[in-house]
């Protein structure tokens, strides 16, 4: 069965300065991989998601993630956040297999705070 | 604004009661889900449906039933609530039939089971 970790938790950033957000994951073949991001009180919104090729994908708002197969991550980056970041960020993984179609597995979350 | 719709917003529910939430999709797609989301898990899926007709186990199904009468449709019901269904819980949808398809959440329903 596949897994996601998202290492960190709580993530405190300036305003204008760059993002970084980790996620591992474990899967026996390359998985489907994507980030949502939920704003307050709110539902969860595709960022991007990778499921073959160029391993750089782009997504909305801003941000990109890489897939690094040697490192079994796909850590979400934006080089500018603005204060409307400020949100929780899921990474979640999905299996190349019938049985598991549409099971994506999701990270614990992690907490983004912009400050001015 | 086509999407998906949950009802209620929020519910708070005496243990031992029967609660159906309720979840609508306009976008005529073929697969729903339900999720639950608590603090420090991230969303546990509880059960989904492929299509009108069929519905599955989720990750945590236990305590849980749902139905799919029709493609618009998928309720949530909870026949005995207890204490530990206390969460935030999302209806989702997909085109479907495909894992590449993106999931599509609603605004989600916050219970309180007391």
């Amino acid at each position: 069965a596949q897994s996601v970790t998202q290492p960190d938790i709580h993530i405190t950033v300036s305003e204008g300065a760059s993002l970084e957000l980790r996620c591992n994951y474990s899967y026996g073949a390359t998985p489907y991989l994507f980030w949502y991001v939920q704003s307050p009180g709110q539902g969860l919104q595709l960022l991007l998601k990778y499921f073959s090729g160029d391993t750089l994908v782009q997504g909305i708002k801003g941000f990109e993630a890489e897939f690094k197969r040697s490192q079994s991550s796909f850590n979400l980056r934006k080089p500018s956040v603005h204060w409307s970041d400020a949100a929780e960020y899921f990474c979640a993984v999905g299996a190349r297999t019938t049985d598991s179609w549409g099971k994506l597995q999701f990270g614990a979350g992690t907490q983004v705070v912009v400050t001015p | 604004i086509a999407g998906i719709t949950q009802a209620p917003t929020s519910q708070i529910l005496a243990a031992g009661r029967r609660m159906t939430l309720r979840c609508t999709q306009d976008m005529r797609h073929n697969a729903m889900y339900w999720y639950r989301q608590d603090l420090g898990l991230g969303l546990r899926l509880i059960h989904y449906s492929n299509t009108a007709g069929t519905t599955g186990k989720g990750e945590v199904p236990d305590g849980y039933s749902v139905s799919r009468a029709n493609t618009d449709d998928f309720p949530l019901t909870l026949a005995s609530a207890v204490p530990s269904q206390t969460s935030v819980y999302f209806c989702a949808s997909s085109r479907g039939l495909s894992d590449t398809d993106t999931q599509y959440f609603g605004p989600g329903t916050r219970l309180t089971v007391l």
